[in-house]
């Protein structure tokens, strides 16, 4: 089992709709999770950490449910500026390192 | 503050040569990594450094080298290029383990 599981899409969503993307990690020592934004051929930006109580940022939603095993993001009333790939990391400490893996990103594209 | 800066942006070698990709950072931070990126396999970590003189490898490490001797400047050295190295570098810097990273740009790079 990959330690994070993203599905790669793509998500075709029309503008307006509301999406969400999950991603399973299988670690469950795992401490620090984030929600990055990556546009075609350019480099990953983060986009929200992801907080156990959840956290929101305008129209984005992050959760975390430690229980399952999954951090998931939605985003309500998307734009076509939201096409883009969405990579998850998650940061788990092994001895005196922080290991962070990345997912390998989901695919969005919202239509007209 | 310009964060992360990559050079070159593109680069093509022939087998056997080698270079150095540069990523130098403006923002004080201890934590640095390069990763490669590949369609369908996500970012993977080449080396890491936890501050000036302390680097590491990571999860593919064959082929390249690193140094920190200073806290902004991170060079990846390619040894001997091979095709298999044919990818999508980037630099990444964090100020430290709690925190997502700031990417630079990346470097194309085509080994033939």
């Amino acid at each position: 089992r990959k330690e994070v599981e993203q599905d790669p899409g793509p998500f075709n969503v029309p503008e307006g709709a509301t999406v969400a993307f999950n991603c399973t990690y299988s670690n469950s020592a795992s401490q620090s999770f984030f929600w990055y934004r990556q546009d075609c051929r350019k480099e990953p930006k983060l986009l929200m950490s992801v907080y156990s109580s959840g956290n929101e940022d305008g129209r984005f939603t992050a959760q975390l449910n430690r229980a399952s095993q999954y951090i998931s993001l939605l985003i309500r009333d998307s734009k076509l500026s939201d096409s883009a790939t969405y990579l998850c990391v998650v940061n788990m400490r092994t001895g005196g390192y922080q290991k962070v893996t990345f997912g390998i990103g989901t695919k969005l594209q919202v239509i007209p | 503050n310009a964060g992360v800066t990559q050079t070159p942006k593109f680069q093509v070698l022939k087998t056997g040569q080698s270079m150095t990709l540069q990523c130098a950072q403006d923002m004080n931070h201890e934590y640095m990594s390069w990763y490669r990126q590949d369609p369908g396999m996500g970012l993977r970590l080449i080396h890491y450094s936890v501050g000036a003189g302390i680097t590491d490898q990571g999860e593919v490490p064959n082929g390249y080298n690193v140094s920190r001797s200073t806290t902004e400047d991170f060079p990846l050295r390619l040894l001997s290029a091979a095709p298999s190295q044919t990818s999508v570098y980037f630099c990444a810097s964090r100020a430290d383990r709690e925190v997502g990273y700031t990417f630079g740009s990346g470097t194309r790079l085509t080994v033939v």
